[in-house]
């Protein structure tokens, strides 16, 4: 089976400063990991996505996250961080069910940007 | 634009109405689903469809029923809903099943009153 935890709902950063955001998984299986923001009354955007490889991902907006299977992590950092960035953040975990590949979604980060 | 539109934005029902959401989608995909977001819970998967067969229902209450007519469009019809139903409700397609390149369109926030 697999599951996202996503530590803290809110994260509050200063413009400028390093942004991270926390996320560990379980799964049964190598797992395939994946961070998306949504922007207010938007859909969800892919940030990145691991799936094999490089364990150091880098994704748009400046945003990388970092596979550590001896953790089962898969946080998501920023060294800086703009006013634009502020959105809501969830990671998600690939699964596989009898139907094919399924999704399981944390419950999201709100990160806030202050000036 | 993601290249997946969802009307209406937003929907504003009654218990005893029936609506429905509408998704399209002209990318190409072949898989496309309906989510439900609602506040402090994760994503909730509801329905699957592949080359417009439903290939899955997550025991989601018979009050909603969804249809694929071709692969482009998906919907999701409602009726004789709940206040616990308002929520976003967001639909995604995917090259796939089997590809990992979900694009999700910008959702339809339903509130039943």
């Amino acid at each position: 089976a697999q599951s996202v935890t996503q530590l803290g709902s809110h994260v509050s950063v200063s413009e400028g400063a390093l942004v991270l955001l926390r996320c560990n998984y379980s799964s049964s299986v190598p797992p395939y990991l994946f961070w998306y923001v949504q922007y207010p009354n938007q859909g969800l955007q892919l940030l990145l996505k691991y799936t094999t490889g490089a364990t150091l991902v880098k994704g748009i907006n400046g945003f990388e996250a970092e596979f550590k299977k001896s953790e089962t992590s898969f946080h998501l950092t920023k060294p800086s961080a703009h006013m634009s960035d502020a959105a809501e953040y969830f990671c998600a975990v690939s699964g596989f069910s009898n139907t094919g590949n399924q999704f399981y979604f944390g419950t999201g980060t709100s990160l806030t940007v202050i000036p | 634009e993601t290249g997946v539109t969802q009307t209406p934005r937003h929907l504003v029902m009654g218990m005893t109405n029936k609506k429905s959401l509408k998704c399209e989608q002209h990318l190409g995909h072949n898989a496309m689903y309906w989510y439900k977001q609602s506040a402090k819970k994760p994503l909730e998967l509801m329905f699957v469809y592949s080359l417009e067969e439903r290939v899955e229902n997550n025991s989601v209450p018979s009050r909603f029923s969804p249809e694929c007519p071709n692969s482009s469009h998906l919907f999701l019809h409602l009726h004789t809903l709940q206040p616990e139903d308002s929520a976003l409700y967001l639909c995604a397609s995917s090259p796939s099943r089997t590809v990992y390149g979900y694009t999700f369109g910008s959702g339809t926030r339903l509130t039943v009153v």
